[in-house]
């Protein structure tokens, strides 16, 4: 079974400066999918960046990043330029490209994000 | 964008009694899935929806417990039945539009049992 792993339980970062969060995951496949969910205190899931395993490129979605290693098994993901609306928690998420697993996540256990002024 | 309607947002509840939460999405979907957060947890899931047959549950939820009905391909229900304070969480439906995409959430249900 997959396991996703977020070490960093909080961070913190002053509005404008750039952070990184970490997410590390376990797997024997080849095949699969990787996602960076923020929830802010809406509750409402949002999606902010996916990255496929066979694309060697680095995904980017304007101020968001990625950080794929995928020898490591590793997955961050970079926020520049932080604003106060980044503020939220966010989910690493892995999903199998095989069919059989019926498009399941497998979510870490999360990393708050405080954005100071 | 297509929208996620989660209804209730929130509820209240006794123990003992059931709550059934609605998902209604604007456009058709592929799959439809719900998911349980516990307070202060990551999201777990609980089963995936599928269209006129019965849900596949994960390892830890039973169908007599978490009821799913899904008579379309936009919309499915999650019944939390008998239920306890351990039942207190926020319940999620998400879709996914198309194979081999993300998939959307809802807003979440947070139910709470006294």
């Amino acid at each position: 079974a997959q396991t996703v792993t977020q070490s960093q339980p909080e961070m913190s970062v002053q509005e404008a400066e750039t952070v990184t969060l970490s997410c590390t995951y376990d797997t024997s496949e080849s095949d699969y999918y990787l996602f960076w969910y923020k929830q802010p205190p809406s509750r409402q899931m949002i999606l902010v960046i996916r990255q496929e395993a066979y694309k060697q490129q680095n995904a980017t979605e304007n101020r968001f990043s990625v950080n794929f290693q995928k020898a490591a098994k590793s997955f961050s993901l970079k926020i520049s330029d932080s604003q106060l609306g980044d503020a939220a928690m966010y989910f690493c998420a892995y999903r199998s490209a095989w069919e059989t697993s019926g498009s399941r996540l497998t979510f870490g256990e999360g990393t708050q994000l405080t954005v100071n002024p | 964008s297509a929208v996620i309607s989660q209804k209730p947002s929130r509820d209240i509840c006794q123990r003992g009694t059931s709550l059934t939460i609605q998902c209604q999405v604007d456009s058709q979907v592929t799959m439809m899935f719900w998911y349980r957060q516990q307070p202060g947890q990551s999201l777990t899931l609980i089963a995936t929806a599928n269209q006129g047959s019965e849900a596949t549950y994960e390892s830890g939820f039973v169908i007599d417990k978490f009821p799913i009905s899904r008579p379309n391909l936009t919309f499915s229900t999650l019944t939390v039945s008998n239920m306890s304070p351990e039942d207190s969480s926020i319940y999620l439906c998400s879709v996914v539009f198309r194979d081999n995409q993300p998939q959307h959430f809802g807003d979440g249900t947070r139910l709470s049992i006294l």
